[in-house]
């Protein structure tokens, strides 16, 4: 069982670029959530997909945007970017959308922001 | 509002000392609450997670947690700490139609002396 797998694992980019982020999710997981986790704080929830549609999404602007391919992979992108949005980005599956089913964190993409 | 607050930022026990991290949490709904562990750099490793039932619950690496709904709170411990235990550990709470939205803690930093 491969868990959840994130690329790149660093990346550094300019502000007002754009970036993407992919996940591939864990074997016979169909959700994938993304998250932002600032140096010091507590991971905070981006949205969730769920086969293929954005099923929930948190306090992020619109320029905060994902996808889900039908083999449950997801990529987060982020335009414009900004000085603040340098964080570690998180994608976690799990089987279905809700929190009961529990979660499966992968390493991260490391994102700073110059 | 839903919140998560683990009020103590860093800790520092001695390696066969036994610990205890508090997490108070405010929830609308029937809380599902999460502990996990993060080492610098890495994603999130779930230590435990409760839904229903038992109160008391056992997790990875001799960890275990108890719920009390009467006072919101959700504290890990652990009889007798190893100096591999050291890391970041997080509280969480999530819901079963909150469209996979964990809420997260800010975190709190354990250190562990010889």
């Amino acid at each position: 069982e491969t868990g959840v797998t994130q690329s790149p694992t660093h990346l550094i980019k300019t502000r007002g670029q754009q970036v993407t982020l992919r996940c591939s999710s864990q074997s016979g997981h169909n959700t994938v959530s993304w998250y932002q986790q600032a140096l010091g704080q507590g991971p905070q929830f981006i949205f969730q997909y769920y086969r293929e549609e954005e099923n929930g999404r948190g306090n992020f602007p619109p320029r905060f945007s994902g996808l889900q391919f039908p083999n449950y992979s997801s990529e987060l992108n982020v335009n414009a970017l900004e000085l603040d949005d340098s964080a570690l980005y998180l994608c976690a599956s799990s089987l279905q959308g809700g929190s009961n089913y529990g979660y499966t964190f992968g390493s991260g993409t490391r994102l700073t922001v110059v | 509002a839903q919140s998560v607050t683990q009020p103590d930022i860093h800790i520092t026990v001695s390696e066969g000392a036994s610990l205890e991290l508090r997490c108070n949490y405010s929830y609308g709904a029937t809380p599902y609450l999460f502990w996990y562990v993060q080492s610098p750099g890495q994603g999130l490793q779930l230590l435990l997670k409760y839904f229903s039932g038992d109160t008391l619950v056992q997790g990875i690496k001799g960890f275990e947690a108890e719920f009390k709904r009467s006072q919101s709170s959700f504290n890990l411990r652990k009889p007798s700490v190893h100096w591999s235990d050291a890391a970041e550990y997080f509280c969480a709470v999530g819901g079963n139609n909150q469209g996979g939205k964990l809420i997260f803690g800010q975190g709190t930093e354990l250190s562990v002396k010889p």
